[in-house]
């Protein structure tokens, strides 16, 4: 079935540093998902990319969406304290079900 | 809006105990999902129900995990019995669209069930 590899798994930074997890398939993407996961809480959808090649801003987090479709990446630019948790990214496979990655938790040093 | 609604918020039952977690999608959603989430397996989805039919429960462990979805507002997941490697976060989440298609098709997560199997 769909598989989504996350990587890396951890990131420690020290805050202003920048940060960014990748997303990887095999299989071309209908669409992706990302989710922040803060320590504690729930997952809370950030955004999602359907066009080949797709870049997409909001303030410090850049998403990009590959031009084959098969990867995905989040940067943060500068990163702050409130920037800690867990981020996910999902893939939507053929039956329409969230498949989610195995996150990459940040971890930010003031 | 209240979000969506999980209860408990925790639970600690013993071994062979029936668990009963519960949800209330965002009203209008007519997609709902349920997740375990644990440090070793990440976050599964367990099963997902549109217009309040089960469509897929193919994440569903085994025949002790069981869910319904009476009504448009409620849903349950059972374990019937329980054992300490049911313990988890549970989450309950809700969407617009059918079986998430479409551009509008983010997901609503609940605060989550954190449920300890002694």
């Amino acid at each position: 079935g769909q598989q989504v590899m996350q990587i890396p798994q951890y990131q420690h930074v020290q805050e202003g540093e920048d940060f960014t997890t990748y997303c990887n398939s095999s299989t071309t993407l209908s669409n992706i998902q990302w989710y922040k996961q803060r320590p504690g809480g729930h997952p809370v959808f950030l955004i999602q990319l359907v066009k080949s090649g797709e870049v997409k801003k909001q303030k410090r987090l850049t998403f990009q969406f590959g031009e084959a479709k098969k990867n995905s990446s989040l940067h943060i630019t500068a990163t702050q304290t409130t920037d800690v948790g867990t981020y996910f990214c999902a893939a939507m496979d053929s039956s329409y079900k969230l498949i989610f990655g195995s996150g990459t938790r940040l971890l930010v040093r003031p | 809006d209240a979000g969506v609604i999980q209860s408990p918020r925790h639970e600690v039952t013993e071994m062979g105990q029936e668990v009963t977690l519960r949800c209330k999608p965002i009203s209008g959603h007519n997609s709902l999902f349920w997740y375990r989430q644990t440090m070793m397996r990440g976050l599964e989805l367990l099963i997902y129900f549109n217009n309040n039919v089960p469509i897929d429960d193919s994440g569903m462990p085994e025949d002790r995990f069981s869910a319904k979805m009476p009504n448009a507002s409620f849903s349950t997941l059972k374990i019937q019995p329980s054992e300490p490697r049911d313990s988890a976060v549970y989450f309950c989440a809700s969407s617009l669209g059918s079986g998430g298609r479409g551009p509008y098709n983010e997901q609503f997560f609940g605060p989550g069930t954190r449920l300890t199997v002694l």
